[in-house]
């Protein structure tokens, strides 16, 4: 049966230290990525995106990377903050019948400590 | 700045009470969605609207139905609460088309005791 009450993967850092959070999905036929950022009590928040047809892109410390033959996807955050402590997700689009759905993962805890 | 706004950020209700959930978003986007975020399951997708009055189910639908009769609003309706619908709710909204980022609301996290 399904389990519940299922913890978080977590990832603990040192403050100044580069980050590395990895993301596998399922769908082979998605084209399109999304990490998102959840800070306690807030709604997930637009990191960076990155389509299919692109291995990496870089934005303000961070960078995505896509590995299609695997299936895997990453975020690294260079010089990691407190502020960067939240849940980081990773989203897949696919192509469903009624139009383009997001399906996310479920998350890993990023612990920045001084 | 897309502004996706969600009623209320804590709600509390009864077992058996009828909840409304709204959610207003300010970017005339065509797509909105409702999740629910459980603790160690993720987002999961209850019901998303691509257009006005037209809905689609997603992956935990029964328990729930949703309203969208203008293009800014898409309402989630709790027809009987029952404790096992205590959890945070989230609303998105996204523009028509493919590759396009999901803008969520606050939330709203509900009790149902």
């Amino acid at each position: 049966g399904e389990s519940v009450g299922l913890h978080l993967p977590t990832l603990s850092v040192q403050e100044g230290d580069n980050s590395i959070i990895n993301c596998a999905y399922s769908n082979s036929a998605s084209d399109y990525f999304i990490w998102y950022k959840q800070e306690s009590g807030k709604g997930p928040q637009f990191i960076i995106d990155i389509r299919s047809n692109m291995d990496k892109r870089q934005g303000q410390r961070v960078t995505v990377l896509l590995n299609k033959t695997v299936k895997h996807l990453s975020l690294q955050i260079a010089a990691t903050q407190p502020g960067d402590s939240a849940v980081y997700f990773c989203a897949e689009e696919t192509n469903s019948n009624s139009g383009y759905a997001l399906n996310f993962g479920k998350g890993t805890s990023l612990l920045v400590t001084p | 700045d897309v502004k996706v706004t969600q009623s209320s950020r804590y709600l509390v209700k009864r077992t058996g009470e009828k909840v409304f959930l709204e959610c207003v978003q300010d970017m005339d986007h065509e797509n909105m969605f409702w999740y629910r975020q459980d603790p160690g399951l993720g987002l999961r997708l209850i019901y998303f609207s691509y257009d006005v009055k037209m809905k689609e189910k997603g992956d935990i639908p029964e328990g729930y139905s949703v309203s969208r009769e203008k293009k800014e609003r898409f309402s989630l309706i709790l027809e009987s609460a029952s404790t096992n619908q205590t959890s945070m709710y989230l609303c998105a909204s996204r523009a028509g088309g493919a590759r396009y980022e999901q803008y969520f609301g606050p939330g709203t996290r509900l009790t149902v005791t």
